[in-house]
């Protein structure tokens, strides 16, 4: 099955401070999404990106589909920024059987 | 709407026990999945529906059983709980629409088994 790896694992920033978030996938998707898990566990939809480039205020994404990979952009980060970010990829074009990564753990501090 | 929604959302069984986990959606979405987090991993498929009737094993779907008999209702059987079966349960639905096609999730049921 496809593969999806994410980097980094872990990061911990300053609040004002930008960070980027890289997701690889090893094979061509319909779609890839990118997720927020908040502190009491909800997974919150950030993009639907399978290619291209978007933005939603402070957040930020681009997936470069021919090259496998997707990137966040969080700028002018938040304590509520806090949490895991998770990348899923689906090849089925329903979105119905997502392949996440194993997340990258976000904490902000004051 | 309220999107997707599970109940329970904590549940404590013994080993052996069955029990079924409720997923509902409002949004009339034809797809629907189950997915199991466990600590420090991403979300895994169980089983997933294509629509009412129709349902399909994902990457680990061992001791676990659904069925879809209405386009709202997705609910996941445990048939004899085992303490690997520990973990927290996500719901999903998604649709397709113009090309586009999104999932959106439940808040989770946290099921342990001791």
């Amino acid at each position: 099955g496809i593969q999806v790896e994410q980097s980094p694992p872990d990061l911990i920033l300053q609040e004002g401070a930008n960070s980027t978030l890289r997701c690889n996938f090893s094979d061509s998707v319909n779609n890839l999404q990118w997720f927020h898990q908040n502190p009491w566990g909800q997974l919150i939809n950030l993009f639907y990106i399978p290619s291209g480039t978007k933005q939603n205020g402070r957040l930020s994404a681009t997936t470069v589909a021919t090259e496998r990979y997707s990137l966040l952009y969080i700028s002018s980060s938040q304590t509520t920024d806090s949490g895991v970010y998770f990348c899923a990829v689906d090849r089925t074009g329903t979105a119905s059987k997502l392949t996440f990564g194993t997340g990258t753990r976000l904490q902000v501090t004051l | 709407n309220a999107g997707v929604t599970q109940t329970p959302k904590f549940q404590v069984l013994k080993t052996g026990q069955s029990m079924t986990l409720q997923c509902a959606q409002d949004m009339n979405h034809e797809y629907m999945s189950w997915y199991r987090q466990d600590p420090g991993m991403g979300l895994r498929l169980i089983h997933y529906s294509v629509g009412a009737g129709i349902t399909d094993q994902g990457e680990v779907p061992n001791g676990y059983n659904v069925s879809r008999s209405t386009t709202e209702d997705f609910p996941l059987r445990l048939l004899s709980a085992a303490p690997s079966q520990t973990s927290v349960y996500f719901c999903a639905s998604s649709y397709v629409a113009g090309g586009h096609t999104e999932a959106f999730f439940g808040q989770g049921t946290r099921l342990t088994v001791v």
